[in-house]
């Protein structure tokens, strides 16, 4: 198992652009979630899916779009990026209850000039 | 609302003291889970431990342990004799029965000097 890919693992973008972080699991894991990274302020959840077909916001949702089409991925677009979008993101995923653990992509690191 | 609390920004020993990493949750649930979590310098994130609200036995794997204490509202843990290969940022998350996110941490930075 390849677990949780993230592409790309790098990115600048310019203020305006528009782009799509791709993240994928072949473990037939329900949910799905997407995190930022930000210094002093740990992970925190941009959206996430419970299966295909369904997504909804999470605590810092704005400027970010998802869909889930298929159970192995779930890509984050931003729509039109912006400086404070610069940060570090982590594609997660788990089976069933909130108990179990999540596995975590090796992040995607992205600058927004 | 849940939070968890990591006082300890940054923490920097010597090879083979022993070292605790402090975390405090707040959370109104009486089903909840705790976790911790390790981000090396390469930056993934690795998965150390999980416990659920109604298991406060302590757990020991090696060289590492984890106090969790229901009337303190904390989640330890502590390395002994560590190692530089420990020098890692440290999260501790929480999460409740039904939830669909883990709240995590602020982190903390761990150094371990030769």
């Amino acid at each position: 198992n390849a677990g949780v890919t993230q592409t790309p693992k790098f990115q600048v973008l310019k203020t305006g652009q528009s782009m799509t972080l791709q993240c994928a699991q072949d473990m037939n894991h329900e949910y799905m979630s997407w995190y930022r990274q930000d210094p002093g302020m740990g992970l925190r959840l941009i959206h996430y899916s419970v299966g295909a077909g369904i997504t909804d916001q999470g605590e810092v949702p704005n400027g970010y779009n998802v869909s889930r089409s298929t159970t192995e991925d779930f890509p984050l677009r931003l729509l039109s990026a912006a400086p404070s979008q610069t940060s570090v993101y982590f594609c997660a995923s788990r089976t069933g209850s909130s108990y179990n653990e999540q596995f975590f992509g090796p992040g995607t690191r992205l600058t927004v000039l | 609302a849940q939070k968890v609390t990591q006082a300890q920004t940054e923490i920097s020993v010597v090879e083979k003291e022993d070292v605790t990493l402090d975390c405090v949750y707040e959370t109104r649930d009486t089903t909840y889970y705790l976790f911790w979590y390790k981000q090396p310098p390469s930056g993934e994130l690795v998965f150390l431990i999980r416990r659920n609200s109604f298991d406060e036995q302590n757990e020991i794997s090696g060289r590492y342990s984890w106090n969790f204490q229901k009337s303190t509202s904390s989640f330890n843990f502590t390395i002994t004799a560590s190692q530089v290969v420990d020098s890692a940022v440290y999260f501790c998350a929480l999460s409740y029965q039904g939830a669909q996110k883990l709240v995590f941490g602020q982190g903390t930075r761990l150094t371990i000097n030769p």
